[in-house]
């Protein structure tokens, strides 16, 4: 079936500092893929909606200069939290959408921010 | 926008036993409903879904029907095992309105079931 693949899995990062996550459809193209924010035993939350080669459509309430997303090709999408800060720590979790409007999800990162 | 409203738990069952989570939504548009389960420490894997109103969606013994005068995806399974217990998320997608091909996810549920 489709994969879609996020890296890394974890990450752990400075106060300040930027991190970048990348989540990547390995055997499908995909037009448009989905952010999300999972806060500990809470649902996800909506993040932002990536379409390729157009900026992203971020949801109410989200920083678009914190959270940058790139979606440079059919096959890639970035979340980059920059100037990281320890309330960003989180689970961040993208999905893609493939053919027939089907969602897949990645794998998901777990970002800390000492 | 749309919502989605599900039991909240955690429910706690011995195995063997019968499982049932409740979901709920509102939506604009042609909404298709899902469950997802989430593992301890892993990502979101689809448990099941549905497309049209009285289809049922089933898996790994897991089932749940779209009742669209109810507005309903219950998810049930007869006979629950260790292995089940992880965090179920109901979900749903619809193609009107402002939320057009956006997934909405209900609370989760955590579901744990002792020996």
């Amino acid at each position: 079936g489709a994969v879609v693949s996020q890296h890394p899995s974890r990450v752990i990062c400075k106060s300040g500092t930027s991190v970048k996550i990348e989540c990547r459809s390995l055997d499908f193209q995909a037009t448009t893929m989905f952010w999300y924010r999972q806060f500990p035993k809470q649902s996800l939350m909506l993040m932002a909606t990536s379409n390729e080669g157009s900026k992203a459509t971020y949801e109410q309430g989200v920083e678009k200069d914190k959270f940058l997303i790139n979606h440079a090709s059919l096959t890639l999408s970035t979340l980059t939290v920059t100037s990281a800060h320890p309330e960003d720590s989180s689970f961040y979790i993208c999905s893609a959408q493939g053919g027939g409007n089907t969602i897949y999800f990645g794998e998901g990162s777990w970002l800390t921010v000492v | 926008g749309n919502s989605v409203t599900q039991m909240e738990g955690p429910v706690t069952l011995s195995e063997e036993a019968f499982l049932t989570i409740n979901c709920t939504y509102t939506a604009t548009g042609y909404p298709s409903p899902f469950w997802y389960v989430q593992y301890p420490g892993e990502g979101l894997q689809l448990l099941l879904k549905a497309t049209k109103a009285d289809d049922k969606g089933s898996n790994k013994g897991f089932e749940a029907t779209y009742r669209k005068e109810t507005t309903s995806f219950h998810l049930e399974k007869g006979s629950v095992q260790v292995s089940d217990s992880a965090v179920y998320f109901c979900a749903l997608r619809s193609f009107g309105g402002t939320s057009y091909g956006k997934l909405t996810f209900g609370q989760g549920t955590i579901l744990t079931v002792h020996p």
